[in-house]
């Protein structure tokens, strides 16, 4: 089995402020990760993805994360976030056992405020 | 990536009446299409997997008889909430899964408020 756990529930940060969100997953085969944002009452956006290579992953809106396969770990950073970056965001993996369909983390809120 | 879209975005039914809705992949050919629930400030929850020309794979606890699904062409999934209840209101989002990459992208949601 395949699961996400998202450490935390809510982030507060002020605008220009660096944010990280901490995503941890366990699973027994190689997986794929991915981050997704969730602006209210609309669908995910794919921010970036892991899938193999480079452990450092660059995605869109000035977000990354970074791969640690030994911590089994995938948090996503931001240097200077902007009040746009308010929204809900989700870690999600796949892999083979699951048929590579995905298992979302619970997600993490983030405000941003001026 | 792909462009998915869903309508309604919005619907309101009485109880007992059925409700579709479509997800439609504007740019890809989709095999395989997901739905998926999602409650107020809660994460995502699988249905049941889409597949194009075959019956669809539901997870464990849905009710397949309430929640029909037909995908009938590669761009074209619907969802159908039968009989629906106030506790069938929700936020219900498809996706398009694109097997090269594994990556799943998903439409804007359909929120369903039965009275």
């Amino acid at each position: 089995a395949q699961s996400v756990t998202q450490l935390d529930s809510q982030v507060p940060v002020f605008e220009e402020a660096p944010v990280e969100l901490r995503c941890n997953y366990s699973s027994s085969v190689s997986v794929y990760l991915f981050w997704y944002v969730q602006y209210p009452n609309q669908g995910l956006q794919l921010l970036l993805k892991y899938l193999s290579g480079s452990t450092l992953v660059k995605g869109i809106n000035g977000f990354e994360a970074e791969f640690n396969k030994s911590q089994t770990s995938f948090h996503l950073r931001k240097p200077s976030v902007h009040i746009s970056d308010t929204a809900e965001y989700f870690c999600a993996v796949s892999s083979i056992l699951n048929d590579y369909k995905l298992s979302f983390g619970a997600g993490t809120t983030v405000t941003v405020r001026a | 990536g792909a462009v998915v879209s869903q309508h309604p975005s919005r619907v309101i039914c009485k109880s007992g009446t059925s409700v579709k809705i479509e997800c439609r992949s504007l740019d890809f050919q989709a095999t395989t299409m997901f739905w998926y629930r999602q409650f107020p400030k809660q994460s995502l929850m699988l249905m049941a997997t889409s597949n194009e020309g075959s019956k669809a794979t539901y997870e464990q606890g849905v009710e397949k008889d309430k929640f029909l699904i037909n995908h009938a062409s590669l761009t074209l999934s619907t969802l159908t909430v039968t009989s629906a209840h106030p506790e069938d209101s929700s936020f219900y989002i498809c996706s398009v899964r694109l097997l090269a990459f594994y990556e799943q992208y998903f439409g804007p949601g359909t929120r369903l408020t039965v009275t």
